[in-house]
């Protein structure tokens, strides 16, 4: 099964900018969605959106539409999620997280990458 | 989009049964059979363990069971062991192709 393998843990200032990646091993994202749920410390999970990597198109969350961006290689099978504009409500673990394309739950899961937001 | 409400902790002994909720609108939980629940054991990933309202993967024990009435979904865990202790999540898809989750249910057992 495909496994997600996510890039490490990132400290950024305030007002910049962050960019994650997301890679499947063993296998490609031809049928997958891939999701972007974040958790804040000690919070509950938050969806952010999802991107389709072989069409390219992507839907998000009301809440960070604006202010994320997500994107995917084919040609590497990377997805990336890149949140701007950093406050340090942004400090949190973000998953990406695989399903198929036509169905609405995440069944495979990439370990977390921990962004921290500090002045 | 609202999150889900859930309530915040359930507990039970080894071996009992535990049901909890998951209270949405008819935007979401009622109008769609697309509930899903993780488990995340703490500094862990998600893991799916129903999908579909009651559908569960391959490799996820059958103590565990999903259902929905009206705007309400519910979790089952029955035979409750040690490493059931986690925090579960309820995630419907809703309006405009999205997806919202509850805010989580902390099980204890005791």
């Amino acid at each position: 099964q495909v496994q997600l393998v996510q890039s490490g843990a990132e400290v950024k200032k305030p007002g910049s900018s962050v960019k994650v990646s997301c890679k499947a091993s063993g296998g490609t994202f031809s049928s997958y969605a891939v999701n972007w749920v974040r958790q804040a410390p000690g919070q509950g999970l938050e969806w952010m959106g999802r991107i389709i990597p072989i069409l390219g198109v992507a839907n998000y969350a009301r809440d960070f539409q604006g202010r994320v961006t997500f994107t995917a290689d084919k040609s590497t099978s990377t997805a990336y999620v890149e949140l701007s504009s950093l406050r340090s409500e942004d400090t949190a673990v973000y998953y990406c997280a695989g399903g198929i394309t036509t169905n609405y739950y995440m069944d495979v899961w990439g370990k977390g990458t921990t962004v921290t937001v500090f002045s | 989009q609202s999150a889900l409400t859930q309530p915040a902790s359930v507990s039970g002994s080894p071996g009992q049964s535990i049901t909890f909720s998951c209270t949405g609108t008819s935007g979401d939980i009622g109008s769609y059979n697309l509930v899903s629940w993780y488990q995340q054991h703490p500094g862990k990933a998600p893991q799916l363990m129903i999908y579909e309202v009651n559908k569960r993967p391959s490799g996820v024990s059958n103590r565990f069971s999903g259902s929905k009435s009206g705007n309400t979904a519910s979790l089952t865990i029955s035979g409750l062991q040690a490493e059931d202790e986690a925090a579960y999540y309820c995630c419907s898809y809703g309006d405009r192709s999205s997806l919202v989750f509850g805010g989580g249910t902390k099980v204890t057992v005791l």
